[in-house]
């Protein structure tokens, strides 16, 4: 059972415009949730996160916001730019005991912004 | 420069063959993971070690197997066992505590023929 859900496996957005990607939960365990984003044939590099204590945290073009009530994340970039084309994916974590984490991560949403 | 490098990028092996893929982390991160990402899927851990000498299996621990001798270095061990081993495999670290902010390596690209 999935416990992270992108339920958009792909995105076109206008360079300029608003990019928003969004992300459900179901456990209610999850304190932290990040968004990476990933080329083809690379790594995920971290992209922005949030704590459950938040409900909004933004860092230049990127914004996440959190609804728990919800179980709901998004992530919004404005301006959108040809760069910001990849696949985002969205994570959650819990905390395991012993200092120990794990990363529950969604399936991932293809973003394409066109020039 | 500090970094988690994974080599080789591509690797082929012939069903039935045990294959080998390399981690190193010069970060000073105590904790190491091992995902794989299948296409249209998201990363699902294989393993994961937050100490040297200790590791836990992840969520797809089956037909894979590692080790944590240096706190640098978390190799994994694709076996015969694993029934579809075809597919890309990260390996990530953190500070220990702080499990949530996953730093990713480059990845290796595994084709079994």
């Amino acid at each position: 059972d999935q416990q992270v859900k992108q339920n958009s496996p792909s995105l076109s957005v206008q360079e300029g415009r608003i990019s928003i990607l969004n992300c459900d939960y179901t456990n209610s365990m999850f304190d932290y949730f990040l968004w990476y984003k990933k080329y083809p044939a690379e790594g995920p590099t971290f992209l922005i996160s949030i704590s459950s204590i938040k409900d909004k945290n933004e860092d230049g073009r990127f914004t996440v916001f959190l609804n728990k009530s919800a179980k709901h994340l998004s992530l919004h970039i404005v301006p959108s730019q040809p760069g910001d084309s990849a696949v985002y994916f969205c994570a959650a974590s819990a905390f395991q005991g012993a200092g120990s984490y794990q990363l529950t991560f969604g399936k991932g949403t293809k973003l394409s912004v066109i020039p | 420069d500090g970094g988690i490098t994974q080599s080789p990028k591509y690797l082929f092996r012939k069903e039935g063959q045990n294959v080998t893929l390399s981690c190193e982390q010069n970060l000073n991160h105590d904790a190491m993971y091992w995902y794989r990402q299948d296409p249209g899927q998201g990363l699902r851990l294989i393993y994961y070690s937050q100490i040297v000498n200790d590791f836990q299996k992840g969520d797809i621990a089956e037909g894979y197997s590692v080790s944590r001798e240096k706190k640098e270095s978390f190799p994994l061990t694709v076996t015969s066992a694993q029934k579809n081993p075809t597919a890309f495999y990260l390996c990530a670290s953190s500070i220990m505590f702080r499990g949530n902010e996953q730093f990713f390596g480059p990845g290796t690209r595994l084709t079994v023929l």
